[in-house]
């Protein structure tokens, strides 16, 4: 069964200041890895998606990496805004038309 | 954004009552999927659709039924509502093996 884990659960930073988020996962097998942020009280929103085949994605001031073979991925967050604040969320999409694995979030706060 | 509602936004039922939400999409996208968030488990995929009345189990379907019967909309049904299905519940769409959208989310409790 495949089991997605993020760490930090929580971080805290002032503005301005580059940041990483990590994921990493049990089972190499993948078809792709996407992103999401989540504000309070909301639905998902997808930021990056990165197949199986690719190394890397960049979306402005984002860059999510995956590296395949060691179940890892990370993504990168620079010149950190107070408007990045949310909890940002790792999912994997196994083979098959079953859906999703998610870890439980990283919650950013990023003080003004 | 994706094309993606869901009703109701919000419902508070009672114990024992029968509960459908409804999932409507305009991107004529073939999966269609019920999760639901918990603090402390995340999202878990409850069942998914790939095509019309093409549905199968996710990780977490006991207690629920869903139903396709157009393209454009996905039901999720609890038989017989418990305070366990207390949660947020959300609906997403993706064409295939592909980028996955949701929408808003359903906050269910269960009385």
């Amino acid at each position: 069964k495949q089991e997605v884990t993020q760490i930090p659960a929580a971080l805290s930073v002032p503005e301005g200041e580059n940041l990483v988020l990590n994921c990493s996962f049990t089972d190499s097998a993948i078809y792709n890895l996407q992103w999401f942020r989540q504000d309070p009280g909301k639905g998902l929103t997808s930021l990056l998606l990165i197949q199986s085949s690719q190394r890397e994605q960049t979306s402005g001031r984002l860059n999510a990496s995956l590296d395949k073979s060691s179940g890892r991925s990370t993504l990168y967050i620079a010149a950190s805004q107070p408007g990045d604040s949310a909890t940002y969320l790792c999912a994997v999409k196994g083979g098959g038309a079953d859906g999703l694995t998610f870890g439980k979030g990283t919650h950013l706060i990023i003080q003004p | 954004d994706a094309g993606i509602t869901q009703s109701p936004r919000h419902k508070v039922t009672e114990t024992g009552t029968p509960v459908t939400l409804r999932c409507h999409q305009t991107e004529n996208h073939r999966y269609m999927y019920w999760y639901r968030q918990d603090p402390g488990h995340g999202l878990r995929l409850i069942h998914y659709s790939y095509g019309v009345k093409d549905t199968d189990k996710g990780e977490v379907s006991d207690g629920y039924s869903v139903s396709r019967s157009k393209t454009e909309d996905f039901l999720l049904t609890l038989e017989s509502a418990t305070s366990s299905q207390t949660s947020v519940y959300f609906c997403a769409i993706s064409a295939s093996v592909t980028e996955a959208f949701f929408g808003q989310g359903t906050r269910l409790t269960v009385v």
